[in-house]
């Protein structure tokens, strides 16, 4: 099966401009994820869709990020406007259920540089 | 809030053994994963301990004590492509039970 699928990936983007990340997870994976790595700090947790509903967004920085999986497929991040601290590794992961034994797919990530 | 812990870089020699350590502490447990992230690319999944005791699979074997919220993955046979980034991620349960909380990560670099 073909894997999680992320674009771009690479972006780099002047302070105030918009971004908007992409997500292909699995197909048939009702559970998709957003995380975000910053330099020199873990992975760190920013939202969960089921479906097409936002289950838990408790990680989401501020109101600048705005996420959407419309149909329940793919997903976008959108950045909006762009802060410096915003640089850094965007993953997207999916699971099959809430609870898979064999835990997440993930993608390779957009590097997003904010300049 | 959720602690996890684990050295930041490892060095060791082809051929050899390497335990990668990881202290957890978190509200709440529902189960503890090892990545294996090499640079640029997607963390793949390693082992899944839930229980307490060593799962062995291949090469790698992870160990769960959940009294102590401590964790290692066992390497053995070490081989030039072992080199990467071990990510140790515990998933909580409760509000956020699907999420994961990782640590820093520690990168393994094998020498001839």
């Amino acid at each position: 099966e073909a894997g999680v699928t992320q674009f771009p990936s690479h972006s780099v983007i002047e302070k105030g401009q918009t971004v908007t990340l992409r997500c292909d997870p699995i197909s048939g994976h009702d559970n998709l994820y957003w995380y975000r790595r910053v330099m020199g700090k873990e992975i760190k947790f920013l939202l969960h869709f089921v479906k097409e509903s936002k289950q838990d967004e408790s990680g989401m920085p501020n109101n600048r990020f705005l996420a959407e999986r419309t149909g329940g497929t793919y997903s976008t991040l959108k950045v909006q406007p762009a802060e410096l601290e915003d640089s850094g590794v965007y993953f997207c992961a999916s699971s099959r259920g809430g609870a898979d034994f064999y835990g997440y797919t993930f993608g390779s990530g957009t590097r997003l540089t904010v300049v | 809030g959720q602690n996890i812990d684990q050295p930041t870089e490892m060095t060791a020699t082809e051929g050899a053994i390497v335990q990668i350590n990881c202290t957890y502490q978190t509200s709440g447990f529902n189960g503890l994963f090892w990545y294996q992230q090499h640079a640029g690319e997607a963390p793949t999944f390693l082992s899944y301990n839930v229980l307490d005791g060593l799962e062995e699979k291949g090469r790698f074997s992870s160990f769960l004590s959940r009294s102590k919220g401590y964790s290692y993955l066992l390497l053995k046979e070490l081989q030039m492509k072992d080199s990467a980034s071990y990510l140790c991620a515990v998933r909580a349960d409760g509000k956020g039970a699907n999420n994961l909380f990782f640590g820093t990560g520690t990168r393994l670099t094998v020498i001839p």
